[in-house]
């Protein structure tokens, strides 16, 4: 079985640039997290969908940060104007309610981000 | 709002010696939370150490145990023997029941020789 699969695995911009990840979740997977990881930091939640709804996006920067999961598998998460501080390891994970396991996350690679 | 405290930034143990790794979490509303330890070997993702569900329930993996205090509201990651290839970085984490899981923020564990 296929893990959690994100790309692309590094970026690096100039603040004010753009940029998108993409996650593709374990198949049959229901619930997507996106997770913003500063160096030496834990994991932070940023937004969480079951299917294709957003079940919980309020510690997303709303103004310059989006996701999306339209069909209810992969997902996008973009940053609009990024800057320095958005410096971090980006990672998704998946989850399924089957068998009331819904709380156990299965983590991508991550996508490690550097704004200069 | 939810949080989870890891004290311990940074723990150094020489190997075979006993290691433990605490963690405290408030919660808004739940009655027994879905504990989890997640952990970080070098160059590899994040992965699922052990989940400890109930209080009293010792979860156990690789040489690792779970423990849990509804009261103090803190849990617990214990193993008797370290070796090298424990050196990573592990983390606690809890579900708040509506499928949000938080973590705490990580705790490098060193072995030496």
């Amino acid at each position: 079985e296929a893990g959690v699969t994100q790309s692309p695995r590094y970026a690096v911009l100039q603040e004010g640039q753009a940029v998108s990840f993409w996650c593709d979740p374990i198949s049959g997977h229901d619930t997507l997290y996106w997770y913003q990881q500063p160096r030496d930091q834990g994991p932070q939640l940023l937004v969480y969908f079951r299917d294709e709804a957003v079940i919980d996006n309020s510690q997303l920067p709303s103004d310059r940060f989006s996701a999306v999961r339209p069909k209810g598998t992969n997902s996008t998460l973009k940053i609009q104007s990024a800057k320095q501080g958005d410096t971090a390891t980006y990672l998704c994970a998946s989850s399924s309610r089957t068998g009331g396991d819904a709380e156990t996350l299965y983590f991508g690679s991550g996508t490690r981000l550097t704004v200069l | 709002g939810d949080s989870v405290t890891q004290t311990e930034g940074q723990v150094t143990v020489s190997e075979s010696k006993s290691l433990i790794i605490n963690c405290t979490y408030s919660a808004t509303s739940i009655g027994y939370p879905n504990l989890f330890w997640y952990v970080r070997y070098p160059g590899e993702g994040l992965q699922l150490l052990l989940k400890v569900i109930t209080a009293g329930q010792k979860g156990s993996s690789r040489g690792f145990e779970a423990t849990y205090n509804k009261e103090a509201t803190s849990f617990h990651l214990q193993k008797a023997s370290v070796q090298e290839s424990d050196s990573a970085v592990y983390y606690c984490a809890f579900g708040t029941g509506g499928y949000k899981v938080v973590f705490g923020s990580g705790t490098r564990l060193l072995v030496s020789p």
